[in-house]
C-alpha cells in the first residue's frame, strides 16, 4: 500500500538557519511528489512538486526538494530559514490514474522558527 | 479571486443534526476532492468527482454525501452529525496530473 512517512512531528530551527524536512514514500511506481505548506487557520498551498526530469526541484520562498530513488525520499529543504516559514509541512505522494492524483499525505511536519 | 472557496468557513453544531459545506472553484478544473483533516492535522482524501462522476470514495460512512451540480461545485452533505464528525473539510481541485489546489477549509464542530 501506498505509504507517505515524514519522521519529524515537530523541528525548531532559528531564523537564518538551513532546514531540511524529511519525507519518505512507499510506493511500487514512480509517485508524483508533492510538498504543501498550511499556515495556522488556512489552507494548504503548493511548495513544489516532482513529476518526472531533474530530481533537484525548486519551489516557491526558496523551498528546493530532491527526489532520491534508492531512498524512496523526498526532503524539502531552505537555505535560510525566515521567521515567517513557521508552519505545518506535509509531504504527500500521488498516484497518477484516470487523469487525477489520488494525493496520500504525510503526518505532518512542524516548523517553529526561533528568533 | 479566490480560486477554490468554500462556505461556511466555521460550522458549530449539535450531535444528530444535517449540515452542508459548499465548495466552488473557478479555476476550469475537472477534478474535485474532500480531505478530512482530524485533531492532529493528519489528511485524509474522502470523495473525488470527475466532470460530476465520482470517482474517489474512501471508507467513509454513509451519513457523508458529496454531490457535483456541476464541475465547478463540489457539495459535502453530513446527516446525524456526530462527535467524531468535528475536523476541518478541505475542498480542493486539479487538471489531470497537476497539482491539487486547496480551498481555506470548513471547520467543523459538534457537540
Amino acid at each position: 500500500a501506498q505509504s507517505v512517512t515524514q519522521p519529524d512531528i515537530h523541528i525548531t530551527v532559528s531564523e537564518g538557519a538551513s532546514l531540511e524536512l524529511r519525507c519518505n514514500y512507499s510506493y511500487g511506481a514512480t509517485p508524483y511528489l508533492f510538498w504543501y505548506v498550511q499556515s495556522p487557520g488556512q489552507g494548504l498551498q503548493l511548495l513544489l512538486k516532482y513529476f518526472s526530469g531533474d530530481t533537484l526541484v525548486q519551489g516557491i520562498k526558496g523551498f528546493e526538494a530532491e527526489f532520491k530513488r534508492s531512498q524512496s525520499s523526498f526532503n524539502l529543504r531552505k537555505p535560510s530559514v525566515h521567521w515567517s516559514d513557521a508552519a505545518e509541512y506535509f509531504c504527500a505522494v500521488g498516484p497518477y490514474s484516470g487523469g487525477y492524483n489520488k494525493l496520500i499525505f504525510g503526518a505532518g511536519t512542524r516548523l517553529a522558527v526561533h528568533p | 479571486d479566490t480560486a477554490v472557496s468554500q462556505t461556511p468557513k466555521y460550522l458549530v453544531t449539535q450531535m444528530g443534526n444535517d449540515k452542508s459545506i459548499k465548495c466552488e472553484q473557478n479555476l476550469g478544473h475537472d477534478t474535485m476532492y474532500w480531505y478530512k483533516q482530524d485533531s492532529k492535522k493528519f489528511l485524509k482524501i474522502m470523495f473525488s468527482y470527475n466532470n460530476k462522476e465520482l470517482i474517489i470514495n474512501e471508507t467513509v460512512p454513509n451519513r457523508f454525501s458529496p454531490k457535483s451540480p456541476d464541475k465547478a461545485h463540489l457539495n459535502l452533505h453530513i446527516n446525524s452529525l456526530e462527535l467524531g464528525d468535528s475536523a476541518v473539510y478541505f475542498c480542493a481541485s486539479s487538471q489531470e496530473r497537476n497539482e491539487q489546489f486547496f480551498g481555506p477549509g470548513t471547520r467543523l464542530t459538534v457537540l
